[in-house]
C-alpha cells in the first residue's frame, strides 16, 4: 500500500520569508501527486497537481512543486509567504491514477508570523 | 473551480440517535462522490467512493451498516451516521469528482459530536 509522509506537523515562518513543505512517497510507480491548503471552514482547495511532463509544477497562490524521483518527493516550495498562508497543508497521491482514491499525508500546519 | 457544499456544517447529537449529512454538487454533475473522515490533527481518512446510481464501495474497516451513503442524484450525496456513539463524533469530509475532470472538489466538512 502507498503511503505519504510529511515530516513536518509544524512549521511557523516569518511573512515575506520563503517556504518549502516537505513530502515524501512510497509507491512503486510515479503516481499522480497534489497539495491541498485547507482553511478553517473551508474545503480542502487544490494547489497543484502533477501528473507528467515537467518535474516543476506552478500553481495557486504563488506556490509551486517538484516532483524527485530520485528522492520520491513533492516538495511544496513558496519564494515569499503571506500571512493569509497560514493554514493545514496536505500532499496526497493517487494510486489509480486519475484524481481518485486520494491517501493523504497527516499535514503541515503553517503559522506566519508578522 | 466547482463548488461542492455540505449541510449541516456541524451537528451535535445524543447517542444512538442517527444524523444525516448532505454533500451537493452546486455547479456540476458528480459521477462520483467520495466521504472522508478526519479526527483532529490528522489527516483524511477516506471512507467510502459512491458512484452515481450504483452502490458506494467502502475502504476496509468501514462499517457499511453503520455509516449510510446515498448516491441518487448527479449532484447529491448523503451519509447517514446510524445509531451514532462518541467514537464517532469527527469531521466528515465529502468530494465530488466529474466526468471529464480527475481533479475532486472537496466540501467545507461537517463536525459532528455525538453526546
Amino acid at each position: 500500500a502507498q503511503s505519504v509522509t510529511q515530516p513536518d506537523i509544524h512549521i511557523t515562518v516569518s511573512e515575506g520569508a520563503s517556504l518549502e513543505l516537505r513530502c515524501n512517497y512510497s509507491y512503486g510507480a510515479t503516481p499522480y501527486l497534489f497539495w491541498y491548503v485547507q482553511s478553517p471552514g473551508q474545503g480542502l482547495q487544490l494547489l497543484l497537481k502533477y501528473f507528467s511532463g515537467d518535474t516543476l509544477v506552478q500553481g495557486i497562490k504563488g506556490f509551486e512543486a517538484e516532483f524527485k524521483r530520485s528522492q520520491s518527493s513533492f516538495n511544496l516550495r513558496k519564494p515569499s509567504v503571506h500571512w493569509s498562508d497560514a493554514a493545514e497543508y496536505f500532499c496526497a497521491v493517487d494510486e489509480g491514477g486519475g484524481g481518485n482514491k486520494l491517501t493523504f499525508g497527516t499535514g503541515t500546519q503553517l503559522k506566519v508570523e508578522l | 473551480g466547482a463548488v461542492v457544499s455540505q449541510h449541516p456544517s456541524w451537528v451535535i447529537c445524543k447517542s444512538g440517535t442517527s444524523v444525516k449529512i448532505e454533500c451537493r454538487s452546486l455547479d456540476f454533475q458528480a459521477t462520483t462522490m467520495f466521504w472522508y473522515r478526519q479526527f483532529p490533527k490528522q489527516s483524511l481518512m477516506l471512507m467510502a467512493t459512491s458512484n452515481e446510481g450504483s452502490k458506494a464501495t467502502y475502504e476496509q474497516g468501514v462499517e457499511k451498516d453503520k455509516f449510510l451513503i446515498n448516491h441518487a442524484s448527479l449532484t447529491l450525496s448523503t451519509l447517514t451516521v446510524t445509531s451514532a456513539h462518541p467514537e464517532d463524533s469527527s469531521f466528515y469530509i465529502c468530494s465530488a469528482a466529474g466526468t471529464y475532470t480527475n481533479e475532486q472538489f472537496f466540501g467545507p466538512g461537517t463536525r459532528l459530536t455525538v453526546l
